[in-house]
């Protein structure tokens, strides 16, 4: 069965700090997506990344970078020097593709709180 | 703006006294589906839709209906509300089944007593 784990619940950093925030899934498919969302105190969720099953390169947007490694099955996200506006809840997620039944649907991790204090 | 509209974002209703949860898009997508938010469990997908008249049960359908009679509407009905269905709701949409990035609404946070 498919799953996702976000082992960390709660995070708490000082600003400027570096933070990562990891993931793991299950998925018994070889073509599937791997995203982040983040969901900040207001509560809409804002897409971050996607990553297809077959494009292992790591991917750095900014103060972000995404580690995806199949061989540990694991997608885990860093924010480099931390801001008080990273603050919120960042959801790891899964999806397989239409031709496996997965029909667009995301599984997702608990999600893991990030609080960045001044 | 490209976007998918929730109404109500926020409701206190009793136990029984059904209500809909309107959701809207404005980008022509096919694909629509619900899911809710709780504590320790992440999002969980309630209902699909793959296209009008095309609806099927996500993981957690008990106690919810949806319709999609337009391409740009998929409301969620509760008939009979429960408490465990206090919640944070959410709709989203994609253009097709294989462009599977999903636009989410902004959320409807219902408390049923």
């Amino acid at each position: 069965a498919q799953k996702v784990t976000q082992a960390q619940t709660e995070i708490s950093v000082v600003e400027k700090e570096d933070v990562t925030l990891d993931c793991v899934y299950e998925t018994r498919d070889t073509t599937y997506y791997l995203f982040w969302y983040k969901q900040p105190p207001s509560g809409e969720l804002v897409f971050l990344i996607r990553r297809n099953s077959f494009d292992e390169q790591n991917e750095i947007s900014g103060r972000y970078s995404w580690n995806f490694q199949k061989s540990t099955s694991s997608f885990n996200f860093t924010i480099t020097a931390s801001q008080v506006v990273d603050s919120a809840v960042y959801f790891c997620a899964l999806s397989e593709p239409p031709f496996s039944g997965g029909y667009n649907k995301l599984i997702f991790g608990a999600g893991t709180r990030l609080a960045v204090h001044p | 703006e490209a976007q998918v509209t929730q109404n109500p974002r926020y409701l206190i209703t009793v136990t029984g006294k059904k209500l809909t949860v309107t959701c809207s898009q404005n980008m022509n997508h096919e694909y629509m589906s619900w899911y809710r938010q709780d504590p320790g469990l992440g999002l969980r997908q309630i209902y699909y839709s793959m296209n009008v008249e095309v609806t099927d049960k996500g993981d957690v359908p008990e106690g919810y209906k949806v319709s999609r009679k337009e391409k740009r509407n998929f409301p969620l009905i509760l008939e009979s509300p429960s408490p465990n269905q206090t919640s944070l709701y959410f709709c989203a949409s994609s253009l097709t089944l294989g462009a599977n990035v999903l636009t989410f609404g902004a959320g409807s946070r219902l408390t049923v007593l």
